[in-house]
């Protein structure tokens, strides 16, 4: 039972574009939630997170939005560039659990 | 770099054998994480440590075990390896007690285990 799920297994952007990585779960106990990059041969790397109390949370190019009624929640990458170019997880958390989505695939090209 | 280690990079070993992989958490962190990513599959969380003590488990199975010593590095052992134990191996650690929280998880890279 996957309860975070990343529909989008990858998805490709032109430079400068927007990027946007979606995500739903279907545990109304998590709380808090969390974007992480992953380059190859690298451990996943934190980007961003927001809590459940929160809609939006800003951090340079990055966003994340929550929809808690819809169980949502997305990633956007404004402009996006050739390095933001990895796999992408998202991942929720309650207590004692913490969930991974199985990834999405970013690809940036020129 | 993340400040987390593991050892050995690479491992390739035979269904059946046991196997150790070997984690250091940053400098400073009590808490030290294993998560398991198999082809296709997201990060499942393992086991949790926290100053030596088990703190939450996830979808650990028998076979395996875990512990942190005093020195705060972590030993992820796995038994009687099966085909579709075969996958990658991540430590991460943290300052914080908790599975999760508004302290960062910092992932090491990784120890890529086959099983033939």
């Amino acid at each position: 039972d996957q309860q975070v799920k990343q529909n989008s297994p990858s998805l490709s952007v032109q430079e400068g574009r927007i990027s946007i990585l979606n995500c739903d779960y279907t545990n109304s106990m998590f709380d808090y939630f969390l974007w992480y990059k992953k380059y190859p041969a690298e451990g996943p790397t934190f980007l961003i997170s927001i809590s459940s109390i929160k809609d939006k949370n800003e951090d340079g190019r990055f966003t994340v939005f929550l929809n808690k009624s819809a169980k949502h929640l997305s990633l956007h990458i404004v402009p996006s560039q050739p390095g933001d170019s990895a796999v992408y997880f998202c991942a929720a958390a309650g207590t004692d659990k913490l969930i991974f989505g199985t990834g999405t695939r970013l690809q940036v090209f020129p | 770099d993340s400040g987390v280690t593991q050892t050995p990079k690479h491992l390739i070993t035979a269904t059946g054998q046991r196997v150790t992989l070997r984690c250091s958490p940053r400098s400073g962190d009590l808490s030290v994480y294993w998560y398991q990513q198999s082809l296709d599959q997201g990060l499942q969380f393992l086991i949790q440590y926290y100053n030596g003590e088990e703190r939450a488990k996830g979808n650990i199975l028998e076979r395996f075990s875990a512990q942190q010593f005093p020195d705060l590095h972590s030993e992820l052992n796995l038994s009687s390896l099966e085909l579709g134990d075969s996958a990658l191996y991540f430590c991460a650690s943290s300052a914080a007690v908790g599975t999760y929280s508004t302290d960062t998880q910092y992932f090491g890279p990784g120890t890529r285990l086959t099983v033939l």
